[in-house]
């Protein structure tokens, strides 16, 4: 069975600096690989994913991620964050074959707060 | 396009009542789950059905049951609440098992 590791749950960072949100998995197969984001009383949307091909992996509004299989990390990263990027973070991890253990398994969560 | 949508988004019990939650998705997905989130513990998966017909326990099954009542509908029932089902329930779906999981708004449930 998978599992996931945030290991910060809360990082707070100014507004225009960089930030970088740790994940880490353990699993014995090949993975597929998730960040979603959550806004205050929403659901959860997903920003980006990395199924296969290129390790590194862009979301729409400026956060990317690299899969690392030797580190079994999947860190979110974005240069210049904004105000309106403050929310919880959430990884997730998938093996990629069938069998009894596979499920969608989530981290705990990281709150980013972006400070003016 | 609606996407997942739950009822109700906000419910109060006593303990020892029930009540059904209800979810509907409208990506003609296969798969479809129930998660609850709980302060620092991430979402948990209680049930899912990997496909119309199918239903199976996920990490923390106990206290809840559900119904695929369609391929569109997936439903959790709590028969007898209790104080620790105070929690946040996510309802989602995805086209292929265990990929892309697509989530609706939540149900804040508070069990007194």
């Amino acid at each position: 069975a998978q599992s996931v590791t945030q290991l910060d749950s809360q990082v707070p960072v100014f507004e225009e600096a960089p930030v970088e949100l740790r994940c880490n998995y353990s699993s014995s197969v090949s993975v597929y690989l998730f960040w979603y984001v959550q806004y205050p009383n929403q659901g959860l949307q997903l920003l980006l994913k990395y199924l296969s091909g290129s390790t590194l992996v862009e979301s729409i509004n400026g956060f990317e991620a690299e899969f690392n299989k030797s580190q079994t990390s999947f860190h979110l990263r974005k240069p210049s964050v904004h105000i309106s990027d403050t929310a919880e973070y959430f990884c997730a991890v998938s093996d990629r074959f069938s069998g009894s253990a596979r499920q969608l398994t989530f981290g705990s969560g990281t709150q980013l707060t972006v400070l003016p | 396009n609606a996407g997942v949508t739950q009822t109700p988004k906000f419910q109060v019990l006593k303990t020892g009542q029930s009540m059904t939650l209800q979810c509907a998705q409208d990506m003609n997905h296969n798969s479809m789950y129930w998660y609850r989130q709980d302060p620092g513990m991430g979402l948990r998966l209680i049930y899912y059905s990997a496909s119309e017909g199918t239903t199976d326990k996920g990490e923390v099954p106990n206290g809840y049951n559900v119904s695929r009542l369609n391929k569109r509908e997936f439903s959790l029932r709590l028969e007898s609440a209790a104080p620790s089902q105070t929690s946040v329930y996510f309802c989602a779906s995805s086209g292929e098992i265990w990929t892309e999981a697509f989530f609706g708004q939540g149900t804040r449930l508070t069990v007194v």
